[in-house]
């Protein structure tokens, strides 16, 4: 079955430095690929979202790129803020599968410290 | 535009009590979701429902129920709640079941004793 496999947490950066989340996959047909962040005491947002492969997705700074060739969708940040601590999913949608509902990652915690 | 509510936003419960989570949206969005939130676990899907009058399982829908009356509103019920069922309870809404984007709304804290 689809799956997804992120990074394991805490991430604990300085502000202004770089982010990297790592998030691989394995699904059955083409899936879109999402980022989703929960900030604390919050449910998920979509943060960014990619459909097919060498998309980039963006919002807010961060971006991640849809690598079919890696199957993987690795969130980056160039400088990170106190505001972006919160909880990261990596998600995928795989209709070949047999169902447009996301399978999620486990999460990773970014804590981001003045 | 609230989106998504969910009710209460925390509870403690006796074990063996019954309860009903709640959760409106007024998206007109036709598909809702449930999902249970465990640390070290990420996110999983309890039971969803495409549209009104429909439902089905997800993977873990083991002692609780729900039900699609209308398009607003998707209750999770669980009939005699246990203390593996602590848990942080989320409800998610779509377009529709071909919509990928998942809406979500800010959780319910439940803790059974």
């Amino acid at each position: 079955g689809d799956s997804v496999t992120q990074m394991e947490g805490p991430v604990t950066l300085s502000e202004e430095a770089f982010l990297t989340i790592n998030c691989t996959y394995t699904a059955t047909g083409y899936p879109s690929l999402f980022w989703y962040v929960q900030y604390p005491g919050e449910g998920l947002q979509l943060l960014l979202k990619a459909t097919k492969a060498d998309d980039k997705g963006s919002n807010k700074g961060f971006e991640a790129t849809y690598r079919k060739e890696t199957t993987s969708f690795h969130l980056e940040k160039g400088s990170v803020q106190v505001s972006d601590s919160a909880v990261y999913f990596c998600a995928l949608s795989d209709p070949a599968g047999g169902s447009y509902i996301p399978t999620f990652g486990r999460g990773t915690s970014l804590i981001v410290h003045p | 535009i609230a989106g998504i509510t969910q009710a209460p936003t925390s509870q403690i419960l006796a074990a063996g009590r019954r309860m009903t989570l709640r959760c409106t949206q007024d998206m007109r969005h036709n598909a809702m979701y449930w999902y249970r939130q465990d640390l070290g676990l990420g996110l999983r899907l309890i039971h969803y429902s495409n549209t009104a009058g429909t439902t089905g399982k997800g993977e873990v829908p083991d002692g609780y129920s729900v039900s699609r009356a209308n398009t607003d509103d998707f209750p999770l019920t669980l009939a005699s709640a246990v203390p593996s069922q602590t848990s942080v309870y989320f409800c998610a809404s779509s377009v529709d079941s071909s919509t990928d984007t998942q809406y979500f709304g800010p959780g319910t804290r439940l803790t059974v004793l």
